[in-house]
């Protein structure tokens, strides 16, 4: 398995544009989780769905933040517009309901907004 | 306060050393308790597992709970350079790997 996938690896964008960063899961995997990691703040869940249904967004910091699961092998996360207090790693994790005990992460997406 | 306190380092030992990774909690609810690790660059990867309290070992590591001190520890033997890495504890009150709360991360260089 190729494990998850995100694209892209590494995003510079100007503040006030849009930013859309991707996420393919683990096949057959029914959990989907987006976080942000910064020095600061360390590893932050932000949202995570279940069977492509939103669960909990409790953690998505502000409303210029939108994520959206349309099918199980596709999940985008949008920051609209960006900041720079936005620049972070942001990571997709995938896992297997209701049994599994560990999330697969991504590599993560790098973004810089300046 | 946050729910989880760890320490964010930085640790550098000499190899061979027997390293000692903590963390602390405030969240009584918590029954599942893990270990991340994360090499540069990289996403997270889950390196040990246990529930509620008491030990468990794993090769080189041992993770150590005690719920009665709300305190978690990642033991590792022997220590490789490879092992140079940021260790993440996380928690969870329910079984599965829903809605982990993750500790701040703790860099750990092991030197030749």
């Amino acid at each position: 398995d190729a494990g998850v996938i995100q694209s892209p690896r590494h995003e510079v964008t100007e503040m006030g544009q849009e930013v859309t960063l991707r996420c393919k899961p683990i096949s057959g995997h029914d959990y989907l989780f987006w976080y942000r990691q910064t020095m600061m703040r360390g590893l932050e869940l932000l949202i995570y769905f279940n069977n492509n249904v939103p669960i909990d967004d409790s953690g998505m910091p502000e409303d210029r933040f939108s994520a959206k699961m349309p099918n199980a092998s596709f999940s985008t996360l949008k920051i609209q517009p960006s900041e720079p207090r936005d620049s972070a790693v942001y990571f997709c994790a995938s896992s297997l309901d209701p049994q599994g005990d560990t999330q697969y992460f991504g590599p993560g997406t790098r973004l810089t907004v300046l | 306060q946050k729910e989880v306190e760890q320490d964010p380092g930085p640790l550098s030992v000499p190899e061979g050393a027997i390293v000692s990774l903590n963390c602390t909690y405030s969240n009584s609810a918590f029954q599942y308790f893990m270990w991340y690790r994360q090499y540069s660059r990289k996403g997270p990867e889950l390196l040990m597992y246990t529930y509620s309290s008491g030990n468990k070992e794993d090769g080189r590591f041992t993770a150590q709970v005690d719920k009665s001190s709300k305190y978690i520890s990642l033991f590792i033997r022997d220590s490789q350079p490879s092992d140079s890495a940021t260790y993440l504890c996380a928690m969870s009150p329910i079984q599965g790997a829903q809605k982990l709360v993750f500790g701040q991360g703790t860099r750990l260089t092991i030197n030749p």
